[in-house]
C-alpha cells in the first residue's frame, strides 16, 4: 500500500492564481482530511469528509473548497491565492481514529 | 471550542536525561493522539490513547491519559539525539467527523 499520497510536493504560485492539490489513500478509509501548519505552528483544520459526498468545514476553510467524489481522492481547491495561504498542506485519512498523514505539499504565494 | 496546549514550547536536555512533555485540553475528550515530526517531514505517529488511565510506551517514550485531569503527558527516558523532533499531541474532540485539534508543539532538542 502505497497510504496517502500528495502532489505536487512543492508549488510557487503568483498571488490570484488558482491551483487544486491533490489527495489519495488506498486503505479504503471513509474519513479524509486537509491541513494546513504554518511555520512553527500546530496543524490546524481546513475541510474534512466523512465519506464520498460527503464534506464540511473545519477551523479554517476561507479560501478553499474540497470535493470527494471517490473513497480515494480528496483534492483540495485554492481560488484567488493570497500570501495569507503560504503553508505547509497535510491531506490524512483514518477508518476509525488514529489519522495517517501524506507527505505533504509545501505552498509558496507571491 | 476545544484549546489544546502543550508546555514546554522548546527543551533542550542532555542525552541520558529524563523530562516530560504535557498536554492539556478544555474539554472532554477520551481519545488523544502523540504524533512526531521531523524537520520538513510528515507527522508520523506514535500512541493512540482510547480511554482513561491508558498508558503506552515504546523505546524510551511513555505516554498517559488522564481525563478528568483533562491531560496527557509524554515521558522521555534517557534520551538520545535520535529523539530530537518537534512532537505534537491532539485531541479528538468527540465529533462525528473525528476532527482533530493540535497543540503547538513541543520542539525537543537532544545534545550529546
Amino acid at each position: 500500500n502505497a497510504g496517502v499520497t500528495q502532489t505536487p510536493k512543492f508549488r510557487i504560485l503568483k498571488i490570484g492564481q488558482s491551483m487544486t492539490l491533490q489527495c489519495t489513500q488506498d486503505m479504503n478509509h471513509n474519513y479524509m482530511y486537509w491541513y494546513r501548519q504554518d511555520p512553527g505552528m500546530g496543524l490546524k483544520l481546513i475541510y474534512y469528509s466523512v465519506g464520498a459526498g460527503i464534506t464540511d468545514k473545519g477551523e479554517v476553510p476561507n479560501g478553499y473548497n474540497v470535493s470527494r467524489s471517490t473513497t480515494e481522492d480528496f483534492p483540495l481547491r485554492l481560488e484567488l491565492a493570497a500570501p495569507s495561504q503560504t503553508s505547509v498542506y497535510f491531506c490524512a485519512s483514518s477508518r476509525a481514529y488514529e489519522q495517517y498523514f501524506g507527505p505533504g505539499t509545501r505552498l509558496t504565494v507571491t | 471550542e476545544l484549546k489544546v496546549e502543550q508546555n514546554p514550547l522548546f527543551l533542550s536536555m542532555q542525552e541520558g536525561k529524563n523530562y516530560t512533555i504535557y498536554c492539556n485540553y478544555s474539554t472532554t475528550s477520551d481519545r488523544l493522539y502523540w504524533y512526531r515530526q521531523d524537520p520538513g517531514k510528515s507527522l508520523e505517529s506514535l500512541f493512540v490513547l482510547l480511554s482513561n488511565g491508558a498508558v503506552k510506551q515504546e523505546g524510551r517514550l511513555m505516554a498517559s491519559l488522564d481525563t478528568k485531569a483533562r491531560l496527557s503527558t509524554l515521558h522521555i527516558t534517557a534520551a538520545v539525539h535520535d529523539l530530537s523532533a518537534t512532537y505534537f499531541c491532539a485531541v479528538d474532540g468527540n465529533n462525528a467527523g473525528n476532527m482533530l485539534t493540535f497543540g503547538g508543539g513541543t520542539r525537543l532538542m537532544v545534545k550529546p
